[in-house]
């Protein structure tokens, strides 16, 4: 079982919906991360909290969201998306530092229509 | 700016063969580091291996065993005896924040491995 605990699994939504995706962990990892993966590509960072900061982010639309309430929980806020956001969102954790791995979540597979 | 090419886009093997899947990089830095992750059907990434680049020690565990040659700026990844079970998109990445603000992870391309029975 994976340490990251990610909700939903599926989503399935309109371009006009709002939605969140949950990303929860347990293992006292200071820095938490969203990727956005399409079909046969690698995953593709878009987010990076460090500290319950927000750290980086890749230049990624307004209609997606972060937040960080605290250092468990990440949530990624959806607004008016388009039919191309369709994809595996995951999430992951790590210690911070450059030599730690990141633990990924199973991801929620986003289904825009 | 780092590059990962993982060259090979998808492998076929039967079931009992090694395989090797092979992983190059580029990176200006002196220290850095490399990682490879597992990602089964089901969407999650595993987390396998890190090697650090002042560290070319090569590893074995169990059927895995990695090769680093940073002559070669290569760190290749060999399954010996390959089971159905090791069918998966296989990513290598490397990472050079080495500071408390997060590490940003350039992925591979990936390369898919079916074993079959």
């Amino acid at each position: 079982d994976t340490e990251v605990t990610q909700t939903p699994k599926h989503l399935v939504m309109g371009m006009t919906n709002k939605k969140s995706l949950k990303c929860e962990q347990h293992m006292g990892h200071r820095a938490m991360y969203w990727y956005k993966q399409k079909a046969k590509k690698p995953p593709e960072l878009m987010f990076v909290y460090s500290y319950e900061k927000l750290s980086i982010n890749e230049s990624v639309p307004s209609r997606f969201s972060p937040e960080c309430p605290n250092s468990s929980l990440l949530n990624l806020h959806l607004h008016a998306l388009q039919p191309e956001d369709s994809a595996l969102y995951l999430c992951a954790s790590s210690w911070g530092q450059g030599n730690q791995p990141q633990h990924f979540g199973d991801g929620t597979r986003l289904s825009i229509l | 700016a780092q590059k990962v090419t993982q060259a090979q886009t998808e492998i076929s093997v039967v079931e009992k063969e090694d395989v090797t899947l092979d992983c190059v990089y580029e990176t200006r830095d002196t220290t850095y580091y490399l990682f490879w992750y597992k990602q089964p059907p089901s969407g999650e990434l595993v987390f396998l291996i890190r090697r650090n680049s002042f560290d070319e020690q090569n590893e074995i565990s169990g059927r895995y065993s990695w090769n680093f040659q940073k002559s070669t700026s290569s760190f290749n990844f060999t399954i010996t005896a390959s089971q159905v079970v090791d069918s998966a998109v296989y990513f290598c990445a490397l990472s050079e924040i080495d500071n408390n603000a997060g590490n940003m992870l350039t992925f591979g391309g990936g390369t898919r491995l079916m074993v079959k029975p």
